[in-house]
């Protein structure tokens, strides 16, 4: 399998706080995105960091890029209780987007 | 929100039985995409499409098939269910092969 690893599995932590989650693949890329699944719904897209960045924001969120090391993170900062979600990294090489399994992240007001 | 209806939505079925899933869209997108979600898997690829009547199968397809007769329409068919394939299903869109995908709300399918 080409599936990629996020880490943590789950990930609890007090509004305000900071989270990050991070993401390993497998294969080279050419770009790297992640997603945001509320339960029950599909998932939405949050962000894209291509193969030649290193970092990148939106918002309250910060993506990084390592393909040395084939991993990514992403940082919520400031988190709220609607940060309360699933949120996966997916990559992009020469197949359609390969998913990792998630980090199921709660945010306790 | 990207134009994209999956139908049904909730499905109960029995073993042995034909299933067809609908993934619809109305954005013209050239890619769509047929993943199904289980816990402890994540994501995994069943199908794609990249043109009308274009497929190609994915990391998990023994078991499915699918056609793509127009842009719009993406058909998911389990000739045989089988209780390993109770799942949820999406459908996803794309512009390009490597941009944004968009997702549809899912199918959630049980077969008894």
């Amino acid at each position: 399998s080409q599936q990629g690893e996020e880490d943590p599995q789950a990930l609890s932590i007090q509004e305000g706080e900071n989270a990050t989650m991070n993401c390993s693949y497998k294969t080279s890329i050419n770009n790297l995105q992640w997603y945001r699944q509320n339960s029950g719904r599909g998932l939405v897209h949050l962000i894209l960091i291509r193969s030649n960045e290193r970092e990148k924001h939106s918002g309250r969120l910060r993506v990084t890029l390592d393909t040395s090391k084939k991993s990514s993170s992403l940082l919520i900062t400031a988190s709220r209780a609607a940060d309360t979600a699933s949120y996966f990294c997916a990559n992009s090489g020469n197949t359609p987007l390969v998913f990792g399994k998630g980090t199921r992240l709660s945010v306790i007001a | 929100d990207a134009g994209i209806t999956q139908s049904p939505r909730h499905k109960v079925t029995e073993t042995g039985t034909p299933v067809t899933l609908r993934c619809h869209q109305t954005e013209n997108h050239r890619y769509m995409y047929w993943y199904r979600q289980d816990p402890g898997h994540g994501l995994r690829l069943i199908h794609y499409s990249y043109g009308v009547k274009d497929t190609d199968k994915g990391e998990v397809s023994d078991g499915y098939s699918v056609s793509r007769s127009k842009t719009e329409d993406f058909l998911l068919t389990l000739e045989s269910a089988t209780s390993s394939q109770t799942s949820v299903y999406f459908c996803a869109i794309s512009e390009t092969n490597l941009g944004e995908l968009f997702f549809g709300e899912g199918s959630r399918l049980t077969v008894l």
